[in-house]
């Protein structure tokens, strides 16, 4: 069974860096194709941020691209994501998945989540 | 990109139909057979219910179906049960630059 777990800082100040660790169990993520991460402002709807291949290869967010990058650390088994110059619009919980299908963001199984707070 | 338009609630009482629309472009819903539909509870994780218009993962079960006219994909959930009560939202692929988009989420209520 495959599990994911979010972790990180729950407070960034503003102009800071989100840094995010997603370790995963149960299946190395080399033997998946795509990785994603997708966050949920308090109260709002669900946006993509963008997701890696098991090759490396990322894609991301295009309002996002310029301060977004996700990595993978196949040692450790788990992905990561980094943004840069937060600001209080970057406040969501954050989650990690992994794409079950093609042209699917996300499939069956997700982290529970990690709510980041954007706040001096 | 703006995200995908989906009406804010919807409702049906128990054993009745609901259906719920996502209304996007010709460069996304329209332009691609990739519209996957997610169920989230208060408090949880979403999960994927639907995706390539209409098929359905392992486990799902077969009172949720998917289709897709023009720029509107659809979710309809038959014989409405108190466990479907939670908020649904559409996401598209929408091309190579894009990638996806989200619908804007539809609180689904059982009367």
């Amino acid at each position: 069974q495959v599990q994911l777990q979010e972790s990180g800082p729950g407070l960034v100040k503003p102009s800071g860096t989100l840094s995010l660790t997603c370790a995963v169990s149960g299946v190395s993520i080399s033997s998946f194709e795509w990785w994603t991460w997708i966050r949920q402002p308090p109260g709002k709807g669900l946006q993509w941020v963008g997701e890696i291949h098991q090759t490396g290869r990322t894609n991301y967010n295009p309002s996002l691209r310029s301060r977004v990058t996700i990595s993978s650390d196949i040692s450790n088994n788990q992905v990561s994501l980094r943004l840069t110059s937060v600001t209080a619009a970057d406040t969501a919980v954050y989650y990690c998945t992994k794409a079950d299908f093609f042209f699917s963001p996300a499939g069956g199984s997700w982290g529970q989540g990690t709510l980041v707070t954007v706040s001096s | 990109q703006s995200a995908l338009t989906q009406p804010p609630s919807a409702s049906g009482s128990p054993g009745q139909s609901v259906t719920i629309s996502c209304t996007g472009t010709s460069s996304d819903v329209g332009g691609y057979h990739y519209v996957s539909w997610y169920q989230q509870h208060p408090g949880k994780a979403p999960k994927l219910i639907i995706y390539d218009v209409f098929k359905r993962p392992s486990g799902v079960p077969g009172r949720f179906s998917g289709s897709k006219s023009g720029n509107t994909a659809s979710l309809t959930v038959s014989g409405l049960q108190a466990e479907d009560e939670a908020d649904y939202y559409c996401c598209s692929y929408a091309g190579p630059n894009i990638l996806y988009v989200f619908g804007t989420g539809t609180k689904v209520t059982v009367l």
